[in-house]
Formats: structure tokens, C-alpha cells, sequence
């Protein structure tokens, strides 16, 4: 069965610095994942996915993620945080085994940003 | 905007009152998911849709919950008897088809009292 584990439940760094997300999958057969942030009271939005065309994979705001095979993981990353980047992220995975490429979410990272 | 509309957005009720929640789809996205979101955790899957087909339930959806899809359009989930521990927020969302990126809706948050 597929799942996702996000290691931190709580990120927090300065603005302009690096942020770092981690993420790792389990997947029986190769993976669809995807990476989504989501505001207060609002429902997820997509930031960026992979699909196998490319193992670094670039998304909107400036985040981007790397694929990682030997390492079942797919951590997302930024150069330089902004205060707008405060939010929760999940990880997703989305396999077809069994045929239902249902995705499945990671428990989330809290992104802090401080000024 | 995703285009996939929840209503309501908020709701309050109280414990033993049924509630039903509906989603309004992209018109061609076939595959429709609900999910249920608690404080501090990621999105559970309920329950989804190919077209009006309830292909697949988790184990999270008791008997007290229903879930339809009439014609592939829109969809209700409706929660009978509700407990204080089905408060939570309940998410809809959509895929164009396998293994394609997630379009969700704002959530309805339910509040059981």
C-alpha cells in the first residue's frame, strides 16, 4: 500500500533562508507524487508534481522538488523563504496498484516564516 | 479558484442531526473524491467516484455515512446521527484521471455540538 511520511510537523526559518521540506514515500510500483500548500480554511492547492518526465521538478513560488528513487523521497525546496510562504504543505502519492491511483496525503509541515 | 465549489462552507449542528454537504465538479474531470481533514493532519480518504460509479469507501466511513454521485455531476455526503468526533473539515476534490494532479474545493467545516 502506498503512503507518505512528512518528517516535522513544524518548519521554521528566516526570511531568505532556505526552506526545506521533507518528504518519503512507499510505493509498491513507480509513483506519481505531488506536493500541495494549503492557507487557512482554504483547500489544497497544487504546487508542483512529478510524473516520471523529470527527477527535479520545478513548481510556482519559486519551489521546487527532486526525485529520488534510491531514496524514496521527494523533499521540496526553496532558495529563499518569503513571508507569504507561511502555510501548511503536504506531500502526496498517487500509484496504480490495485488500479485506484487514489492519492494519498502526508500528515503536513507547518512552514513558520519569521522576518 | 480551482473551480470545484463546496457548500456549505460552514456548519454548525448538533450532535444526532443529520447533515449532507455537496460538491459542484469541474464538468470534465470524471474522478471525484471526498476527504475528511482533522486539526493538524493531512486530508483522509472517505470515498470516490469514476463518473457516477462509487468505485472505492476507507474503512473511516461508517455506516452512517453516504456518499452519491446522480449522473457524474455533482455529489453529497451526507453524515447521519452525527457525533462530536465528525467535526472536522470534509474536502472535495477531483483528477482528470490516473495519477493526475488533485483540484480541490475550499472544504465544508462541520461543527458537531
Amino acid at each position: 500500500a502506498q503512503s507518505v511520511t512528512q518528517l516535522g510537523s513544524h518548519v521554521s526559518v528566516s526570511e531568505g533562508a532556505l526552506v526545506l521540506l521533507r518528504c518519503n514515500y512507499s510505493s509498491s510500483v513507480p509513483p506519481y507524487l505531488f506536493w500541495y500548500v494549503q492557507y487557512p480554511n482554504q483547500g489544497l492547492q497544487l504546487l508542483l508534481k512529478y510524473t516520471s518526465a523529470a527527477t527535479l521538478v520545478k513548481g510556482i513560488n519559486g519551489f521546487e522538488a527532486e526525485f529520488k528513487k534510491s531514496e524514496t523521497s521527494f523533499h521540496l525546496t526553496k532558495p529563499s523563504a518569503h513571508m507569504s510562504d507561511a502555510a501548511e504543505y503536504f506531500c502526496a502519492v498517487s500509484d496504480g496498484a490495485g488500479g485506484s491511483y487514489i492519492p494519498t496525503f502526508g500528515r503536513g509541515t507547518s512552514l513558520i516564516v519569521h522576518p | 479558484d480551482t473551480g470545484v465549489s463546496q457548500d456549505p462552507r460552514h456548519k454548525i449542528t448538533k450532535r444526532g442531526q443529520n447533515v449532507t454537504f455537496r460538491c459542484d465538479p469541474i464538468s470534465e474531470h470524471n474522478r471525484l473524491y471526498w476527504y475528511r481533514q482533522t486539526l493538524g493532519q493531512g486530508p483522509e480518504f472517505l470515498t470516490y467516484f469514476q463518473n457516477e460509479a462509487q468505485l472505492e469507501k476507507s474503512r473511516l466511513l461508517s455506516d452512517r455515512f453516504s456518499a452519491e454521485r446522480p449522473k457524474g455531476s455533482f455529489s453529497t455526503l451526507e453524515i447521519q446521527r452525527t457525533e462530536q468526533g465528525d467535526s472536522a473539515m470534509y474536502l472535495c476534490a477531483q483528477t482528470r484521471g490516473t495519477g493526475t494532479e488533485a483540484f480541490f474545493g475550499q472544504g465544508t467545516r462541520l461543527t458537531v455540538v
